[in-house]
Order: structure tokens, then C-alpha cells, then sequence
């Protein structure tokens, strides 16, 4: 089965510009999470989407990021305007949610921001 | 709230030693518990989870509910474990999100 796909691999902006990152799921997935992963750091969870409803976003910084998934499959995460602290990779992942393994998280390959 | 926690940021070992990759969670209902691996240049992907019980690439976690820990342990250690390792918690309630610890970078030496 195809991956979780994610576009553009790499990014270089300066700061106060904007960046969109776009994200294909796994087909059939009903939920899609954007995770933030600064070096040196774990995977932090940006906003969680259940079909195309928002179930989580506490840790999204709305004032500068947001993010949209229509039609419940592709998703976008936008970021205006960019920071230096907004340099990391942006990790998109799907989970199936029903079933035995419905849990399991599949990732991205990232899509990979600097800020300067 | 939620909270993971990997108190070693690099665990380095000789091949053939045991390893055990600690992991400790805060949560006040039923999470369910799991162990991300990421080897060099492949994407984030999980190696096992607790409700599974079972054991992926020699490895083994068991959730202690009493010590709100979930420890990742192999008895003989490979240089291809060498990767990084993400203990991950998914919350029973409240939009059931997923959040990871800060993550162990494993070394294994010849």
C-alpha cells in the first residue's frame, strides 16, 4: 500500500515569509496528525484531525499556523509569517483508528523547513 | 495531562549486551502505550505496542501501570538496533491524541 505522502521535501524561507505543506494519507485513513519535530527533539503534535474534523489543535499557534483537511483525505498545514523558531521538520502521519492495529501511526517522510 | 518522558537522550552499548530504553508516562486513565523506531534515513515507524504483547526484533516493553512505566528491553543487542527510539502515549478520551517522548538515540559498538 502507498505511504503517507508529503510535499515539498525541503523548504528555505526568510522569515516573516509564508510556507505551505501539503499531505496525502493513506487511503482509507480516518485520522491525519501534523506533528512538529525540531532537532534534537521528539515529534510534537500540532493539530490531530478525525476525517475533517478537528479533534485536538491545543498546541497549534494560531496566530501564525493553521491547517485545513478537505473532503477528510488531503491536508494542508500553512504558516504565516515564518519565525526562525518555526525551523523543523514537519512530520504528517494517518491511523485507520478501527481494528485490532487501527492504532498504529504511519509517517511521512517529513517535510524538512528552514527559516532564516 | 499527558506527559512521556525518556530520561536518556543516548544510550550506547557494546553488541551482545542487553539494552533496556527507559520510558515513563503521567496519565490518569487507560493509554495505550507504544515504541516508535527511526532508522538512519527511513521514516518514523512503530516497532511494537503493549496491548500486543508480543516481541518485535528481540525486543520487549511490558507496561508496569503500577510504575506508570513502559521500558523497552533486548537481552543481546545488534549493531542494526543502532537507531533512534520515540515511547509514545495515545489517551483514552479527549480526542484519543498521541503524543512522544523526546526520543533515545541507541548506539550499538562492534
Amino acid at each position: 500500500e502507498a505511504g503517507v505522502a508529503q510535499s515539498p521535501r525541503y523548504k528555505i524561507i526568510e522569515k516573516r515569509q509564508s510556507v505551505a505543506f501539503w499531505c496525502n494519507p493513506i487511503s482509507g485513513h480516518a485520522t491525519l496528525y501534523w506533528y512538529q519535530q525540531i532537532l534534537g527533539q521528539g515529534p510534537k503534535l500540532l493539530i490531530q484531525f478525525q476525517n475533517n474534523g478537528v479533534v485536538d489543535d491545543s498546541q497549534l499557534p494560531k496566530d501564525r499556523f493553521s491547517a485545513e483537511r478537505l473532503k477528510g483525505v488531503d491536508s494542508t498545514l500553512k504558516i504565516q509569517p515564518a519565525k526562525l523558531e518555526d525551523s523543523a521538520v514537519y512530520l504528517c502521519a494517518s491511523s485507520l483508528d478501527t481494528g485490532l492495529s487501527g492504532n498504529t501511526i504511519y509517517f511521512g517522510e517529513g517535510s524538512w523547513l528552514t527559516v532564516v | 495531562a499527558q506527559r512521556v518522558t525518556q530520561p536518556e537522550k543516548l544510550l550506547s552499548v557494546f553488541k551482545g549486551a542487553p539494552v533496556e530504553l527507559k520510558c515513563n508516562y503521567s496519565y490518569s486513565g487507560s493509554p495505550e502505550l507504544f515504541w516508535y523506531v527511526q532508522y538512519s534515513r527511513q521514516r518514523l515507524q512503530l516497532l511494537l505496542r503493549h496491548i500486543s504483547r508480543e516481541s518485535i526484533k528481540g525486543f520487549t516493553a511490558d507496561l508496569n501501570k503500577g510504575e506508570t512505566s513502559f521500558h523497552l528491553k533486548k537481552p543481546f543487542a545488534q549493531e542494526e538496533d543502532s537507531a533512534m527510539y520515540y515511547c509514545a502515549l495515545r489517551g483514552d478520551t479527549g480526542g484519543f491524541k498521541t503524543i512522544f517522548g523526546a526520543g533515545t538515540r541507541l548506539f550499538v559498538k562492534a
